[in-house]
């Protein structure tokens, strides 16, 4: 079974810096997909980026990037130029696609407990 | 394009009671997921549909169940509730091949 580790419950930055939140996983798996999502608290969770195990260039989404380690199992979240938006609960996720006759991946998430970010003024 | 929908957002129940909360996924998407959330278990996979057939079962008693229609609406059933079913049940969507789940505002479900 896979599991994701989030070792940071709790992070604060200063509004226009720069945050890095950190994720560790493991799994005996070679293909798989990574992502980071974000709960304010409004509750909605929204996917942040998404990074795919097979490609090695990390995945960048406007301030938003990771630096995704293979073999050391490690997939963290840098948020550049943080603003006040950007306080909330951060999720790491693993998912493992799974084929068969179901024409795609099966949508099982494995998440971390969390990391609290708050982005102070 | 209107996002996953869940009904109702908030409800309160008796324990013993039973529950069945509704998710409309984005249109076109087939996939559905299930998922708790709660403080002390973080979140956790309840269940995933696809085309009507449950594909994948998290480790959660039979009290909790599910269905998915032809039209890829789903409902998760939890009958018998206890009080630690108090929860906020999320719901996410998939476009099947393109390996991205979009949820929902959630149900808060309390339970007294």
């Amino acid at each position: 079974a896979q599991t994701v580790t989030q070792s940071q419950p709790e992070m604060s930055v200063q509004e226009a810096e720069t945050v890095t939140l950190s994720c560790t996983y493991d799994t005996s798996e070679s293909n798989y997909y990574l992502f980071w999502y974000k709960q304010p608290p409004s509750r909605q969770m929204i996917l942040v980026i998404r990074q795919e195990a097979y490609k090695q260039q990390n995945a960048t989404e406007n301030r938003f990037s990771v630096n995704f380690q293979k073999a050391a199992k490690s997939f963290s979240l840098k948020i550049s130029d943080s603003q006040l938006g950007d306080t909330a609960m951060y999720f790491c996720a693993f998912m493992k696609p799974q084929g068969g006759n179901s024409g795609g991946s099966n949508y099982k998430l494995t998440f971390g407990k969390g990391t609290l970010l708050t982005v102070n003024p | 394009k209107a996002g996953v929908t869940q009904t109702p957002r908030y409800l309160i129940k008796t324990r013993g009671q039973q529950v069945t909360l509704s998710c409309s996924p984005i249109s076109g998407h087939r996939s559905v997921s299930w998922y708790q959330q709660t403080p002390g278990q973080g979140l956790q996979f309840l269940f995933e549909y696809f085309s009507e057939t449950q594909r994948n079962k998290g480790n959660f008693p039979g009290r909790f169940s599910g269905r998915q229609f032809s039209n890829s609406r789903s409902e998760m059933n939890v009958s018998t509730l206890e009080l630690g079913d108090s929860a906020l049940y999320l719901c996410a969507s998939s476009f099947v091949g393109r390996g991205k789940a979009f949820f929902g505002q959630g149900t808060r479900l309390t339970v007294v």
